[in-house]
């Protein structure tokens, strides 16, 4: 398998513009989580889903924020609109159960 | 609700020394506990697991952790580092049987040195 896919890999926007990271997970992992990486906060949960369905999404910032995951190969995570506070680095991890499997992140920088 | 503590946020080593990172947790039930490693630019890859059975786990690239269930705490060990272990390294907690969220601790920036 080619592990957790995710795109883009860099994205430059201007504050207000709409985002969308997307997120392929390992084919057979029941869990899919999204996390968001800051040098001030670390890495920090930002929603997670079992089987397509959302779980527990108390670690979503703000309304700006959503995340859909339509199938259980695919997941998106939008900000609308973005603000120079959301720069980071977002991560995709997908779970068997227990381990998580990480990709290799969305680097985000909003000025 | 668990919560992890990683006491350093960096340790400076000699290449060929040992290194301890430190983690400590706090939960009200069982935990099962992970070491990642992140190198730069990348996404974090597991190191070891701790589940069940023996307190001592070894796991990738000749790490071992130790979990010391009355200390509350899951070390992190290497006897003779590489440069090539310079990486962030982060400590992560979750409950047993429960949710399958994990939390992580700020993580240790590892340097190695020449």
């Amino acid at each position: 398998d080619a592990g957790v896919i995710q795109s883009p890999r860099h994205e430059v926007t201007e504050m207000g513009q709409e985002v969308t990271l997307r997120c392929k997970p390992i084919s057979g992992h029941d869990y899919l989580f999204w996390y968001r990486q800051t040098m001030m906060r670390g890495l920090e949960l930002l929603i997670y889903f079992n089987n397509n369905v959302p779980i527990d999404d108390s670690g979503m910032p703000e309304d700006r924020f959503s995340a859909k995951m339509p199938n259980a190969s695919f997941s998106t995570l939008k900000i609308q609109p973005s603000e120079p506070r959301d720069s980071a680095v977002y991560f995709c991890a997908s779970s068997p159960s227990g381990e998580l499997f990480f990709g290799e992140g969305s680097r985000l920088t909003v000025l | 609700a668990q919560s992890v503590t990683q006491l350093d946020s960096q340790v400076p080593v000699f290449e060929e020394a040992p290194v301890e990172l430190r983690c400590n947790y706090s939960s009200s039930v069982s935990v099962y506990l992970f070491w990642y490693v992140q190198y730069p630019n990348q996404g974090l890859q597991l190191l070891l697991k701790y589940l069940s059975g023996s307190t001592l786990v070894k796991g990738i690239n000749g790490f071992e952790a130790e979990f010391n269930k009355s200390q509350t705490s899951f070390h992190l060990r290497k006897p003779s580092v590489h440069i090539s272990d310079t990486a962030e390294y982060f400590c992560a907690v979750s409950p047993q049987g429960g949710s399958e969220k994990l939390v992580f601790g700020k993580g240790t920036k590892l340097t190695v040195n020449p």
